[in-house]
């Protein structure tokens, strides 16, 4: 079975450009989660989706980061415009059910994004 | 807001000796996720426990639940250089809460 699936794996842009970072959840999961990490702030949680609604954003650190899924197998983080502070892994996992109903997450490859 | 902190940050053992991560969280967990990270890699889930006081085993993994329900432990006997990677522990923020909190993580290293 296909797990979840990230594009691109790395990507290396100059601050000030647009970034779009793309994730396909495992068919079926329900729940859809973007993270990045750091090695200073560790692995954060910046927005889920549930059944492709966004539920909390609350982690995206500012109006520059944007996230959308259109459709059930399909999801971007958009950052516009870019900055070197935004330089991270970027993880998406998905999941059937919330962690509260005792369900894993499975992670993605990740996209490792450097911003010159 | 919650918190969940893992000790040691690091650890560096010789190959075969024991291994112990310790996780702790400012609230009590409805249930702990543990995953495992391999160096350049992305988490995997390794296991997860509900019950309070709760015990299990994945071969060489010996995994608790607190009693509490607001810590846990990872313990690896006889480690192997396949058991190199970041070890992170991870519960929901709050009962019925839909976000995960990860742990601080520990990474072990392994000295053939």
């Amino acid at each position: 079975d296909a797990g979840v699936i990230q594009s691109p794996r790395h990507e290396v842009t100059e601050m000030g450009q647009e970034v779009t970072l793309r994730c396909k959840p495992i068919s079926g999961h329900d729940y859809l989660f973007w993270y990045r990490q750091t090695m200073m702030r560790g692995l954060e949680l910046l927005i889920y989706f549930n059944n492709n609604v966004p539920i909390d954003d609350s982690g995206m650190p500012e109006d520059r980061f944007s996230a959308k899924m259109p459709n059930a197998s399909f999801s971007t983080l958009k950052i516009q415009p870019s900055e070197p502070r935004d330089s991270a892994v970027y993880f998406c996992a998905s999941s059937l059910a919330p962690p509260s109903r005792n369900q894993p997450q499975h992670f993605g490859d990740g996209t490792r994004l450097s911003i010159l | 807001g919650q918190q969940v902190m893992q000790i040691p940050q690091y650890q560096h053992v010789q190959e075969g000796e024991d291994f112990t991560t310790y996780c702790n969280s400012s609230t009590t967990l409805s249930n702990i996720q543990w995953y495992k990270q391999r160096p350049g890699g992305h988490p995997v889930f390794l296991i997860q426990l509900v019950k309070s006081g709760e015990v299990k085993k994945q071969k060489r993994l010996t995994f608790q639940f607190g009693e509490a329900k607001k810590n846990s432990s990872l313990h690896i006997t006889a480690t192997q250089t396949t058991d190199v990677g970041t070890y992170f522990c991870a519960g929901p923020r709050n009962f019925g809460n839909e976000k995960l909190t990860f742990g601080t993580g520990t990474r072990l290293t392994i000295i053939p």
